[in-house]
C-alpha cells in the first residue's frame, strides 16, 4: 500500500514569506503529526490531528499552524519565515493516534530552507 | 514534561565488535520506539516496545524496554558497515498524541 507522501520534497523561501506543506496520510490512517527536524533540536514535536482536530500542539510560536481536511490529508503552513524555520518536515501517520496505536509511519519529508 | 536522553550522540564501532546504545525517559510512557535514519532520509521504524521486559531483534539489532528503571537500549551484535546510520529512540506522551525523541546517536561503523 502507498506510504505517506509529503510535498513538496524541496522548497526556498526568502524571509518574511509564508509556506504550506503537504501531508497525505497512508490509508485509512486519521491522525497526522508534524515534527521539525534540525542539527541543533533534534526532531521536535509539532501538533497532532485527529478527525480534523487538533489534539496536541508542541512548543513552537504561533506563526506555525495546521489543519487536517475530511479526508485525512494535512497541511501546516509557517507565516513570516525566518532563517532559523530551515528545516526537514516530516509528517506521520498513524491509524488512530492516542493510546491506542502502536505504529507511526514517516513520510520522505519537506526540506525548507529559508533564505 | 517527557524528556528522553540518548547516548552515546556518537558511536565510532568497529565491524565485527558489539555495542549498547542507552534511551532514557523522564516519566512514564506506555511505548518506546526506535527508529534509523540514514543521511537525507526519512525515519525508518525498528522497533516499538509496549511493556516492560519487552525485547525485540532483528538481525544484529535488538532492543529491550525497563519501564522501572524507564531505560531503553539498543544492542548491536557484531557491527557491519551497513548499520552506519543515526538512530533514534522516542517515547510516547501519556495521551498517545505527540512522540518525544532523543538526540539520536549516529553510529559510523570502520572495518
Amino acid at each position: 500500500k502507498a506510504g505517506v507522501t509529503q510535498t513538496p520534497r524541496y522548497l526556498i523561501k526568502t524571509r518574511g514569506q509564508q509556506v504550506t506543506l503537504s501531508c497525505s496520510p497512508i490509508s485509512g490512517h486519521r491522525s497526522v503529526s508534524w515534527y521539525q527536524q534540525t542539527p541543533g533540536q533534534g526532531l521536535q514535536f509539532l501538533f497532532e490531528y485527529f478527525s480534523e482536530t487538533q489534539r496536541n500542539k508542541g512548543n513552537f510560536p504561533g506563526r506555525f499552524s495546521g489543519r487536517q481536511f475530511s479526508n485525512s490529508r494535512s497541511e501546516m503552513n509557517v507565516s513570516t519565515l525566518e532563517l532559523g524555520d530551515s528545516a526537514l518536515y516530516l509528517c506521520a501517520s498513524s491509524l488512530r493516534g492516542g493510546a491506542w496505536d502502536t505504529e507511526a509511519f514517516f513520510g520522505q519529508g519537506t526540506r525548507l530552507t529559508v533564505v | 514534561e517527557l524528556k528522553v536522553e540518548q547516548n552515546p550522540l556518537f558511536l565510532s564501532m568497529q565491524e565485527g565488535k558489539n555495542y549498547t546504545i542507552y534511551c532514557n525517559y523522564s516519566t512514564t510512557s506506555d511505548r518506546l520506539y526506535w527508529y534509523r535514519q540514514d543521511p537525507g532520509k526519512s525515519l525508518e521504524s525498528l522497533f516499538v516496545l509496549l511493556s516492560n521486559g519487552a525485547v525485540k531483534q532483528e538481525g544484529r539489532l535488538m532492543a529491550s524496554l525497563d519501564t522501572k528503571a524507564r531505560l531503553s537500549t539498543l544492542h548491536i551484535t557484531a557491527a557491519v558497515h551497513d548499520l552506519s546510520a543515526t538512530y533514534f529512540c522516542a517515547a510516547a506522551n501519556q495521551a498517545g498524541t505527540a512522540l518525544i525523541f532523543g538526540k539520536g546517536t549516529t553510529l559510523s561503523v570502520s572495518s
